[in-house]
């Protein structure tokens, strides 16, 4: 079936160390998949951070970046060095890429950044 | 800046009572979607609608029903509360093979 797993939480990283937090997708019923990255900010709804529409290519948004690899299947999202306001819920999401765009999601990861 | 207003925001419910769910925007989005999110688990759709007075069933309906009245607002409604129901929800919106913007989440408890 169509599903994403991404890395379990919570995480804990201390500011300026870098972070990455893995994400792999399985698209069998999905014949061009979008990939993206949400984030969820303590009391807000979630917000896109970055997508890719297209194998091989790269996305980045706020110092974050994902490449969308369909070889292995990954779409991990890395940031080289991380800021306590980084800190929130991020969630790996795959989209059909259809007119009404139906999104699989992972279980999201928590991100503690401590100072 | 695209706005997608849900409310309650927290709510805590009787078993076996009714339960309403609201959700507006101001995007003029064609789709609105209900998702459900528990711990533990992804977010996983519950209806959806691309149309006033039209929905559409997603991946786990079972136990809610959904009201579309106008292009604006958007309703998730449970009958009969369960348990099992107790989780967040959160609305969305989105236009065809773009993103898709999230209300803030309801958080409903059933008692």
């Amino acid at each position: 079936g169509d599903s994403v797993t991404q890395t379990e939480g919570p995480v804990t990283v201390s500011e300026s160390e870098s972070l990455i937090i893995n994400c792999t997708y399985s698209a069998t019923s999905i014949a061009y998949p979008n990939l993206f990255w949400y984030v969820r900010y303590p009391g807000e709804g979630l917000q896109l951070l970055l997508k890719v529409i297209t194998a091989g290519q790269k996305g980045s948004s706020r110092g974050f970046e994902a490449t969308y690899n369909k070889e292995t299947t990954s779409f991990h999202l890395q940031k080289a060095s991380v800021q306590e306001s980084d800190s929130a819920v991020y969630y790996c999401a795959l989209g059909d890429g259809t007119g009404y765009q139906n999104f699989y999601f992972g279980k999201g990861t928590s991100l503690t950044v401590i100072p | 800046e695209a706005a997608v207003t849900q409310s309650p925001r927290s709510k805590v419910a009787v078993t076996g009572g009714k339960v309403t769910l609201s959700c507006h925007q101001t995007n003029n989005h064609d789709y609105m979607y209900w998702y459900r999110q528990d711990t533990g688990h992804g977010l996983r759709l519950i209806h959806y609608s691309y149309v006033a007075d039209s929905t559409e069933k997603g991946d786990i309906p079972d136990g809610y029903k959904a009201s579309r009245p106008s292009q604006e607002n958007f309703s998730l409604i449970l009958e009969l509360a369960s348990l099992s129901q107790t989780a967040v929800y959160f609305c969305a919106t989105g236009t065809s093979n773009t993103e898709v913007f999230f209300g803030k989440g309801t958080r409903l408890t059933v008692v």
